[in-house]
């Protein structure tokens, strides 16, 4: 059975780097999918920020896109999300997601002074 | 970037009712790369639909997508109550990803 776990802090100050791990158990992420993140703003809707392809290549949503890196760690089977200069309007729940098919219970990452 | 725009905003039914659920494309959507979500308050969305009409894995018989090109659709043929929830489609064909602003389906 394929899990997904986020992993990281939940409250950051303005400027700040977020930076959340997701780790993978039941598939390894070199053998195939995208591996992705999305998030959700409280009482909002579903955004997608990008993903890590499993040959390596990345894609991101355009308006985050000077924003963001998703990397991975194939060692560890584990893919992170770092988000630069963050501002309240990053506060969200994040989820990670294999292709479209398994997410994880997402994490609330919330960004105040 | 593909626009999904989902009508009705808010679909009010009772129990046992079909409901029809629509995701609107800005343009094609390429290889039928359109998934539907359903997701409860404090949940991860789950994946119901896959290329437009694929049930995913557990997903009842009760639930069905079609459509193709910018029209898609998602039907519930009889609402059980644990069917009342927030309702999202998705392209994932030509990067980036988008989705649909959801279709809350509540109990009348």
């Amino acid at each position: 059975q394929v899990q997904l776990q986020e992993s990281g802090p939940g409250l950051l100050k303005p400027s700040e780097t977020l930076s959340l791990t997701c780790t993978v158990s039941g598939y390894s992420i070199s053998s195939g999918y995208h591996w992705g993140w999305v998030r959700q703003p409280p009482g909002k809707g579903l955004e997608w920020i990008g993903f890590i392809y499993y040959s390596g290549s990345t894609s991101y949503n355009p308006s985050l896109k000077s924003r963001v890196i998703i990397s991975a760690d194939t060692s560890k089977n584990q893919f992170s999300l770092n988000v630069i200069s963050v501002t309240a309007a990053d506060t969200a729940v994040y989820f990670c997601v294999r292709g479209v098919d398994v997410w994880g219970q997402g994490t609330l990452v919330t960004v105040s002074a | 970037e593909i626009v999904l725009t989902q009508s009705p905003g808010t679909l009010s039914l009772s129990p046992g009712e079909r409901a029809t659920l629509s995701c609107r494309a800005s343009q094609s959507v390429n290889e039928n790369y359109l998934a539907w979500y359903q997701q409860k308050p404090g949940q991860a969305p789950r994946l119901l639909i896959f290329g437009v009409s694929s049930r995913a894995t557990g997903i009842p018989d009760r639930f069905s997508g079609s459509g193709s090109g910018t029209d898609f659709t998602l039907s519930i043929s009889r609402l059980e109550p644990e069917d009342f929830a927030v309702y999202y489609c998705q392209q994932y064909g030509p990067s980036p990803w988008t989705f649909g602003h959801g279709t809350k389906v509540e109990i009348k």
